[in-house]
C-alpha cells in the first residue's frame, strides 16, 4: 500500500533554533500533502496544505513564516518550525494523496517536536 | 463551516462488549466520511469510509452509516478486543473539489481490557 515516512519522530531543540521535519510519500508522487499539528488529548489542526511545486496554502491563524513548507519534489515536502519556542511543542503529522488516486489520504507517523 | 463532534472519551470497555463512538457533522455541501484509527505509536489509518447517504462502510467489524437526515456516522463494532484499543477520529472531506482537506472530530480514545 501507499506508504507515508517522516522523520525524524522525535526531536528536541532549544528555543530559538530551527527544525527542520521531512515527510516522504515512499512508494508513490504525492501531488499534494497536508501538514497537521496535534495537541495532546486534542483533534488534529490542519495548518497548510502544499502542492508540488508551487507556495503552500496556510489556514488561516497559521504564521507562513513561522513554519516554512517546501514540496520541491512529488515524494518530499519539509517543514520548518523556524525560531521555536515552547509553545511550538507538538505532533506534527503529514499526509499525502497521489496522482490519480481516489483522494484518500496517507499518513505519516509523526514527528514529536519538544522545545526546551 | 465544516465541523465534526464526536463523543469524548476516554471510553473503557471490557473484552467483547459492543462499541458505540458518535460522530455528527455540520457541512455546507455533501462531504464523504471517514473513521480513522490511531493505535499507539503509529500514524493514522483509514478505516472505514462512506461517500455519500446511506452508504455503509465497514472495516476489520467496525462498521459505520452515513445518516444524511441525522447528519451523523455512529461508529460501530460488536465484540471489541484488546487490539482495538486505540484512538479513533471521525472525520469528513468535501472532497477533490476542497483539495481533500479533512476536517477532523477530536478524536474518542477507546481502552479494551482483558
Amino acid at each position: 500500500g501507499a506508504v507515508v515516512s517522516q522523520h525524524p519522530s522525535r526531536v528536541i531543540c532549544k528555543s530559538g533554533t530551527s527544525v527542520k521535519i521531512e515527510c516522504r510519500s515512499l512508494d508513490f508522487q504525492a501531488t499534494t500533502m497536508f501538514w497537521y499539528r496535534q495537541f495532546p488529548k486534542k483533534s488534529l489542526m490542519l495548518m497548510a496544505t502544499s502542492n508540488e511545486g508551487s507556495k503552500a496554502t496556510y489556514e488561516q491563524g497559521v504564521e507562513k513564516d513561522k513554519f516554512l513548507i517546501n514540496h520541491a519534489s512529488l515524494t518530499l515536502s519539509t517543514l520548518t518550525v523556524t525560531s521555536a519556542h515552547p509553545e511550538d511543542s507538538s505532533f506534527y503529522i503529514c499526509s499525502a494523496s497521489y496522482r490519480g488516486g481516489t483522494g484518500e489520504l496517507f499518513f505519516g507517523e509523526g514527528s514529536r517536536l519538544t522545545v526546551l | 463551516g465544516n465541523s465534526v463532534t464526536q463523543m469524548e472519551g476516554p471510553v473503557t470497555l471490557s473484552e467483547e462488549a459492543f462499541l458505540t463512538i458518535n460522530c455528527t457533522y455540520t457541512a455546507t455541501g455533501y462531504p464523504s466520511l471517514f473513521w480513522y484509527v490511531q493505535y499507539p505509536g503509529e500514524g493514522l489509518q483509514l478505516l472505514l469510509k462512506a461517500t455519500k447517504a446511506d452508504d455503509k462502510g465497514s472495516n476489520k467489524g467496525f462498521e459505520a452509516t452515513y445518516r444524511k437526515e441525522t447528519t451523523s456516522f455512529h461508529l460501530e463494532k460488536g465484540s471489541v478486543q484488546v487490539s482495538d484499543s486505540a484512538v479513533y477520529f471521525c472525520a469528513l472531506s468535501e472532497g477533490k473539489a476542497a483539495g481533500n482537506k479533512l476536517t477532523f472530530g477530536g478524536g474518542t480514545r477507546v481502552l479494551v481490557k482483558p
